[in-house]
């Protein structure tokens, strides 16, 4: 099963750009690659998502290598309120496996 | 527009115990999920609905049931509950599976004696 790998903590300042990385080496071309956070005492809260191309929403953007062998995720200006965990997820075999790795521990100093 | 609803918020079971998590969305979504998320680690599916009438095993089945009721509502049952299965447990749902949103339920804090 393609599996993602991410850093397990990060820290930003306040009001910085915050770029967190993924790699999915074996990543497949019908996966799409999703961003969730959790908050603390929270469900999972989706973030951003896209197949080949970057993308952007009023939340972040995702950059995609060409190869789509790993991705990044840009929160452009980090909040206090972006401290959470970020999840990396391929959605593969047309929803079959979702698998959600530990993810990247943000924590956002002010 | 509640979104995704999950009922109890708490429950403290003994082993053996049998219970039913109640999962309802309200966004006309054709996928639903069941996930568990254990101390520190990331969430694994247990079960998923991929459209009313069907249900497929995810990740970590083992010891749960689910029945996809209707459109809206899905279930987990813990036929015998085991110590093992203590874990905050999330409810999703989505348009459909792969490539589009889920959204996540507040989650239900489950814990086996």
């Amino acid at each position: 099963d393609a599996k993602t790998t991410q850093p397990n903590s990060m820290e930003s300042n306040e009001e910085e750009p915050v770029h967190l990385p993924c790699n999915h080496s074996t990543i497949s071309g019908t996966d799409y690659i999703h961003w969730y956070r959790q908050l603390p005492s929270q469900g999972p809260e989706y973030v951003i998502h896209g197949l080949t191309s970057n993308v952007n929403n009023r939340m972040a953007s995702l950059a995609i290598a060409e190869d789509r062998k790993s991705s990044t995720l840009i929160l452009h200006r980090a909040t206090l309120r972006d401290a959470a965990v970020y999840y990396c997820i391929l959605l593969f075999n047309y929803g079959q496996n979702f698998v959600f790795g530990p993810g990247t521990r943000l924590s956002v100093l002010p | 527009n509640a979104g995704v609803t999950q009922t109890p918020k708490f429950q403290v079971l003994k082993t053996g115990q049998s219970m039913t998590l109640q999962c309802a969305q309200d966004m006309n979504h054709n996928s639903m999920y069941w996930y568990r998320q254990d101390p520190g680690m990331g969430l694994r599916l247990i079960y998923y609905s991929a459209s009313e009438g069907t249900t497929d095993k995810g990740e970590v089945p083992n010891g749960y049931n689910v029945s996809r009721l209707n459109k809206r509502e899905f279930s987990l049952r813990l036929e015998s509950a085991a110590p093992s299965q203590t874990s905050v447990y999330f409810c999703a749902s989505s348009k459909r599976l792969a490539g589009t949103e889920q959204f996540f339920g507040p989650g239900t804090r489950l814990t086996v004696l």
